[in-house]
């Protein structure tokens, strides 16, 4: 199986900063990389598939890239509902750790 | 606008079957271009993908290898919902499962959730 590893595992920013988590490929995925987001008690929310496309109603602020073994979610200007933890997945098969974001 | 309902006993005893059905609305069962899966997840082991089944002119199944021996999804076409039975369960197997529909269209991301349902395995 492919793994998936998710970092950092946690983090604390403020509202406005610029929020980086990387996702990384135990061996290469070309693009087929997703990421979600969730809420507790709520099931994942879809965000960024196929590495970069915005999902439909997902705030442009959001955005993915990176192929093969190494991809990046990045919230541009973080908001206080994007306190969550974040999932990366890839297609079809295993899902990272989580990042678990908190708002200072 | 597609909704998935989940459905399912929340206590199974260890070394039962678990059985939980996903009912759909909103899509098919046996649409080409969508795909039927069952997620689960737990503290110790996270967000864990099971399998999934669709139609491509015929029916497939995909499972994951740490289950392989013990599940079954199944498509229901006369209720368009589809089911997860898993065998031989443990405490192990406690856990928050989902089940999720994964579209052509979006490169297979799962993209409409069920709501999820809480299985504690438990004597």
């Amino acid at each position: 199986d492919i793994q998936m590893t998710q970092s950092p595992s946690s983090l604390s920013a403020s509202v406005g900063d610029r929020v980086t988590i990387t996702c990384r490929a135990s061996q290469g995925i070309s693009r087929y990389l997703n990421w979600y987001q969730q809420k507790p008690g709520k099931a994942p929310k879809l965000l960024i598939y196929a590495a970069s496309s915005l999902q439909s109603g997902v705030p442009s602020r959001f955005s993915g890239s990176g192929s093969g073994t190494h991809f990046t979610l990045i919230i541009s200007s973080l908001q206080p509902e994007d306190s969550a933890t974040y999932f990366c997945q890839q297609s079809q098969g295993t899902f990272g750790g989580g990042t678990k974001v908190e708002i200072k | 606008q597609v909704q998935l309902q989940q459905s399912g006993p929340g206590l199974v005893r260890p070394s039962r079957t678990l059985s939980l059905t996903c009912a759909i609305s909103g899509d098919s069962v046996s649409s080409n271009s969508a795909a039927w899966n069952w997620i689960r997840q737990s503290p110790s082991r996270g967000l864990e993908w099971l399998g999934r089944t669709y139609y491509r002119s015929k029916w497939s199944t995909e499972y994951a290898l740490s289950v392989q021996s013990r599940i079954t999804i199944h498509p229901d076409t006369s209720k368009n919902q589809f089911s997860l039975q898993l065998t031989s369960v443990t405490p192990e197997d406690t856990a928050v499962y989902y089940c999720s529909r994964d579209d052509f269209t979006t490169g297979a991301a799962l993209d409409y959730w069920g709501q999820g349902t809480l299985v504690t395995v438990s004597s």
